[in-house]
């Protein structure tokens, strides 16, 4: 069975500051893993996603994670967060040859002045 | 590109009747599709995967008969909640592929709609 803990409901970040959002998964097999966010009143979009290549992946908007097979993490970093960053954040395992995703249970991001 | 779409946006109904949700996939034809059911405050659960042209598959302990999909076009699965209830009030996130089920491609949400029962 595969899983994903994303260990924090709630960060708050002052803008221009780091960003770092949690997660940890499980997974019997080697994982794919992404990182989606959620605006409100509108889709999920796809962030970034690893399938095995670079451990270290950069996405969009400056966000970036890294696979860490030692301590199955797949945390979400930026250098320096936007008041347009605030957001729920969802870290998603995919394994295997299926579509089936399993996500977290997110992560509000809220960005103060 | 690879934009989904949905229709409505939320909608109210009564308890009892049925309600049809639209997913299209604007300019790519998805293979396959999912939907989702968000609660408040929860990570997103798969309710069914679905293949453009056949039978839905659906996840364990979702109802068949009251969650009704039908992915008749690449472009185009609906979900029809039938004798909805207080409890069917949620919100509903579909996804789409250009690939089929089995294959490995990024999922394309749509912006989701949500339902209330009264």
């Amino acid at each position: 069975a595969q899983s994903v803990t994303q260990l924090d409901s709630h960060v708050s970040v002052s803008e221009g500051t780091p960003v770092l959002l949690r997660c940890n998964y499980s997974s019997s097999y080697s994982p794919s893993l992404f990182w989606y966010v959620q605006h409100p009143n509108k889709g999920l979009q796809l962030l970034l996603k690893y399938t095995s290549a670079a451990t270290l992946v950069k996405g969009i908007n400056g966000f970036e994670a890294e696979f860490k097979k030692s301590e199955t993490s797949f945390h979400l970093t930026k250098p320096s967060a936007h008041m347009s960053d605030a957001a729920e954040y969802f870290c998603v395992v995919r394994t295997g040859t299926a579509s089936k995703l399993t996500f977290g249970t997110g992560t509000r991001l809220q960005v103060t002045l | 590109g690879a934009v989904v779409s949905q229709h409505p946006s939320r909608v109210i109904c009564k308890s009892g009747t049925s309600v049809k949700i639209e997913c299209r996939s604007l300019d790519f034809q998805a293979t396959t599709m999912f939907w989702y059911r968000q609660f408040p405050k929860k990570s997103l659960m798969l309710m069914a995967t679905s293949n453009e042209g056949s039978k839905a598959t659906y996840e364990q302990g979702v109802e068949k008969d009251k969650f009704l999909i039908n992915h008749a076009s690449l472009t185009l699965s609906t979900l029809t909640v039938t004798s909805a209830h207080p409890e069917d009030s949620s919100f509903y996130i579909c996804s789409a592929t250009p690939g089929l089920a089995g294959v490995e491609e990024t999922q394309y949400f749509g912006p989701g709609t949500r339902l209330l029962v009264l």
